[in-house]
């Protein structure tokens, strides 16, 4: 039971370097979610998918692009990271159905420096 | 944006007192799912409790129960008889029927044996 997997776990970044953070859901899924978790901050939306081929802009999405692969792999990419983008970023699916909980990966803790 | 505000940073409690963590939050629409979720330090997010807004009886699990009014668009969460494994990060999250998930900044809960 996979659930949620992300990939990588950690990464360092040097300011202006790229990088893709990659999802992917074995739950049949169709929504999918990429957060990131500031403190203080809490959860804040970047992008999601409510299904597969739609991609929509949540509360902060300047400075990253998404990408729905199939239903289930949902990329997050970082084209050119500043410092103000460290953080740890979470993806998370949920099924189609009104009030479906959402399935959380075990997050990627990234640093710009 | 359509905000969910918890307005307790941190919150503490004696093992087996209850304690009661705020949460309230904004929207326009008439329906719609409210969340407990649980994040411990292993930065896993499990679900804690969900609230339909057209249900009017709180939810209940086991020992967490809500206190939903939704006049007031307040949504609290109370755990009772609290244990050391409840310490963590707590946050509230609201879904809309735009299917987009917010989250607030969530309320550090200490378990003072």
């Amino acid at each position: 039971n996979a659930g949620v997997t992300q990939t990588p776990k950690f990464q360092v970044l040097k300011t202006g370097q790229s990088m893709t953070l990659q999802c992917a859901q074995d739950m049949n899924h169709n929504s999918m979610y990429w957060y990131r978790q500031d403190p203080g901050m809490g959860l804040r939306l970047i992008y999601y998918s409510a299904s597969e081929g739609t991609t929509d802009k949540g509360e902060v999405p300047n400075g990253y692009n998404v990408s729905r692969l199939n239903k289930r792999e949902f990329s997050l990419r970082l084209e050119s990271a500043a410092p103000s983008q460290t953080s740890v970023y979470f993806c998370a699916s949920r099924s189609m159905g009104w009030g479906t909980e959402a399935f959380f990966g075990q997050g990627t803790r990234l640093t710009v420096v | 944006a359509q905000t969910v505000t918890q307005s307790q940073p941190e919150m503490s409690v004696q093992e087996a007192e209850t304690v009661t963590l705020s949460c309230t939050y904004d929207t326009s629409e008439s329906d719609y799912y409210l969340f407990w979720y649980k994040q411990p330090p292993s930065r896993q997010m499990i679900l804690v409790i969900r609230q339909e807004a057209y249900k009017q009886q709180n939810a209940t699990e086991n020992r967490f129960s809500v206190n939903f009014q939704k006049a007031a668009k307040s949504f609290s969460l109370k755990i009772s008889d609290s244990q050391l494994g409840d310490a963590a990060m707590y946050f509230c999250a609201r879904c809309n029927t735009g299917n987009q998930f917010y989250f607030g900044t969530g309320t550090s809960l200490t378990v003072i044996p």
